[in-house]
């Protein structure tokens, strides 16, 4: 079967650094996004990762490891704002999105 | 601005009583999706509209049917809901499918509550 595991919940300081883990078995790989979703909101799309390595994006970055089914979204500087829950999702063979989850990450003063 | 609509934004229906969710897009995306998302879940995908080619998730129950009249518009309808449908709806598009960089721009979601 297909799965994407990652954290349930994190919590994390105000101007504080956070990784959020994602790791992934699926039928082939076309691709990994992060989505942002506030509570009671659409997701909103953060990165795109097809290739190995880092993205930097501003104050968020994104890791993938296509070898290790691997992937880690980065953020640095917290703001209260950042509190939502962050969504993994992989573009499987089929070119279906597989989502996870989502962790929900907590910011505190 | 290019987006995602979604209306209405909360809905509220009556166990068994038909209600119909309604999406539409101004970034002349090709492909348009809808997804029921329950609370701490990942998004669930019922089916989805290549152009005007329906594609219907294996799992999606019957109770659940789309429309989309043209490439602007497409609606969720649910036939007779049940407490187990509450959920929020989400529609999104994306300008393509099968590629591998093909974004899903999502919609603000539709509430729903079943009494």
């Amino acid at each position: 079967g297909q799965n994407i595991d990652q954290p349930t919940e994190m919590t994390a300081t105000e101007g504080a650094i956070v990784q959020i883990n994602c790791t992934y078995q699926t039928s082939g790989f076309n691709g990994l996004f992060w989505y942002q979703q506030h509570a009671g909101e659409a997701p909103t799309f953060l990165s795109y990762n097809v290739l190995d390595g880092l993205e930097e994006k501003g104050r968020f970055s994104s890791f993938l490891s296509r070898s290790k089914g691997y992937s880690y979204l980065l953020l640095k500087e917290l703001q209260m704002k950042d509190s939502a829950s962050y969504l993994c999702a992989v573009i499987d063979s089929n070119y279906q999105l597989i989502w996870g989850a989502g962790t929900k990450l907590i910011i505190k003063p | 601005d290019a987006m995602v609509i979604q209306n209405p934004r909360y809905q509220v229906t009556q166990f068994g009583k038909p209600v119909t969710l309604s999406c539409s897009q101004t970034l002349n995306h090709n492909v348009m999706y809808w997804y029921q998302q329950k609370s701490s879940q990942a998004p669930k995908l019922l089916f989805h509209y290549y152009d005007k080619d329906f594609n219907n998730e294996a799992d999606t129950p019957d109770n659940f049917q789309s429309r989309r009249p043209n490439t602007t518009f497409c609606f969720l309808d649910i036939r007779s809901p049940g407490l187990g449908d509450a959920a929020m709806y989400l529609c999104a598009t994306s300008r393509e499918q099968g590629q591998p960089s093909d974004t899903q721009y999502f919609g603000p979601g539709t509430r729903l509550t079943v009494l």
